[in-house]
């Protein structure tokens, strides 16, 4: 099915560093929505996004709605142990045959080395 | 409020049997969503239930079923069970078809 260009695949960096990961897509979302999930668990929640241009912030974490609607991005400043998982960026269209269906890409996977 | 809760957590199943798992929203959420998340396709959309009605289904053979309750609890059964079957169930509530959606934990389904 579907998914939306999601990059980097994995990253691999010290505690401290920032991070930055970023989801394109072909056509236009209304909604962009950034989760995180650890092993065996389901996805929760990051921070999401309903207008173009919009950025928006919780705590260490920063995200972007691109002003195209095509593209956002997430950033992750000062890292430490406990960010390790995997981050999903997901968005949402407008109208009937997006009811309560959400395009995922296809996750970044963050290790974070003490 | 309580978050999305699924039961059961694991389920083991052979080929050709069949499936329900149940799916509980956030208190005061209608819409329930269900997706299939595997290492090869990633999370796939399956259907979505808003009201006791099915408004939207994703690209799964009709071996995929679901309905919902009036209390907005959901279920979903896949029958004559395949071992490409096998994955982590994911529901998530909304409190209407197009606002944002709370995971539940999932259901790992290991079809042998």
């Amino acid at each position: 099915g579907q998914q939306l260009n999601q990059s980097p695949q994995s990253m691999f960096i010290q505690e401290g560093e920032d991070v930055s990961m970023n989801c394109t897509s072909s056509s236009i979302f209304n909604t962009w929505l950034w989760y995180k999930q650890d092993p065996g668990e389901g996805p929760v929640l990051l921070i999401a996004l309903y207008k173009a241009g919009e950025l928006t912030s919780n705590g260490r974490l920063t995200a972007q709605f691109g002003i195209t609607r095509k593209d956002s991005f997430l950033n992750i400043s000062a890292s430490i142990p406990s960010d390790v998982g995997i981050y999903f960026c997901a968005g949402q269209r407008a109208g009937g045959t997006s009811y309560g269906k959400l395009t995922f890409g296809q996750g970044t996977i963050l290790t974070v080395h003490p | 409020k309580a978050g999305v809760t699924q039961t059961p957590r694991y389920l083991i199943k052979t080929r050709g049997q069949q499936v329900t798992l149940s799916c509980s929203p956030i208190s005061g959420h209608r819409s329930v969503s269900w997706y299939q998340q595997t290492p090869g396709q990633g999370l796939q959309f399956l259907f979505e239930y808003f009201s006791e009605t099915q408004r939207n289904k994703g690209n799964f053979p009709g071996r995929f079923s679901g309905r919902q309750f009036s209390n907005s609890r959901s279920e979903m059964n896949v029958s004559t069970l395949e071992l490409g079957d096998s994955a982590l169930y994911l529901c998530a509530s909304s409190p209407g078809p197009l606002e944002t959606q709370y995971f539940g934990p999932g259901t790992r389904l290991l079809v042998l």
